[in-house]
């Protein structure tokens, strides 16, 4: 199975700053990486697939990058509502794995 | 629109079974390989099961495997877990997921084991 590992646990940002998530897997998922948004009381929302593609309706500052083991996620303009717990996950081996989440916080 | 909808969590007491069901409607299940996915109170999420979209490819997280069965009904567009031998640690939230590129995931049902 492979790890998946998110830094840092715990992000806190002012409004209009840019946030940055790191996302690391134990060997190369190739660009099969998602990112999911999950606010409390809610099922998990995808933002990004195929390391940087945004899903239907995402907002354009939230991106991505990476390839094989390291991967970003960019909030480059944090807002109020981005305040949730962003979770990475690899589709490229079975079974499919997630890493431990990073809670965004607005200063 | 896509809808996943997971049916047939409830309290129940350890030892204990429970079946999941869920139900997809939007895309083409039939294609798609299916998971469960879990997520405890306040933590974060953890894949329980897979089928591929044939059934012929079936995987289970050690926690659960050896109580907890995975199948599906293409022609009713079903997922079912079924889960027997309940313990208090698979108390959470369960949810139905394409966990894949496309990233389809339902509301989930919830399962507490409780005595």
């Amino acid at each position: 199975e492979i790890v998946m590992t998110q830094s840092p646990a715990t992000l806190s940002v002012s409004p209009g700053e840019r946030a940055t998530l790191s996302c690391r897997a134990s060997q190369s998922v190739n660009i099969n990486l998602a990112w999911y948004q999950q606010k409390p009381g809610q099922a998990p929302r995808l933002l990004l697939s195929g390391a940087s593609t945004r899903a239907t309706g995402i907002p354009g500052r939230f991106s991505a990058s990476g390839s094989g083991t390291e991967f970003t996620l960019t909030i480059s303009s944090l807002q109020s509502e981005d305040s949730a717990v962003y979770y990475c996950q690899q589709y490229d081996h079975w079974p499919p794995s997630f890493g431990g989440g990073t809670k965004v916080e607005i200063k | 629109e896509v809808q996943l909808l997971e049916s047939g969590g409830d309290l129940v007491q350890p030892g204990r079974s429970l079946r999941l069901s869920c139900v997809a409607s939007g895309f083409t299940f039939h294609d798609s390989a299916m998971h469960w996915v879990r997520q405890a109170p306040g933590k974060g999420l953890e894949w329980v099961s897979g089928i591929s979209w044939r059934g012929d490819v079936i995987d289970y997280a050690d926690s659960v495997k050896g109580r907890f069965t995975i199948s599906r009904d293409n022609a009713k567009s079903s997922l079912f877990l079924q889960m027997n031998s309940l313990r208090p640690e698979d108390t959470a939230l369960y949810y139905c997921a394409k966990p894949d590129r496309d990233g389809y995931w339902g509301l989930g049902t919830l399962v507490t084991v409780s005595s």
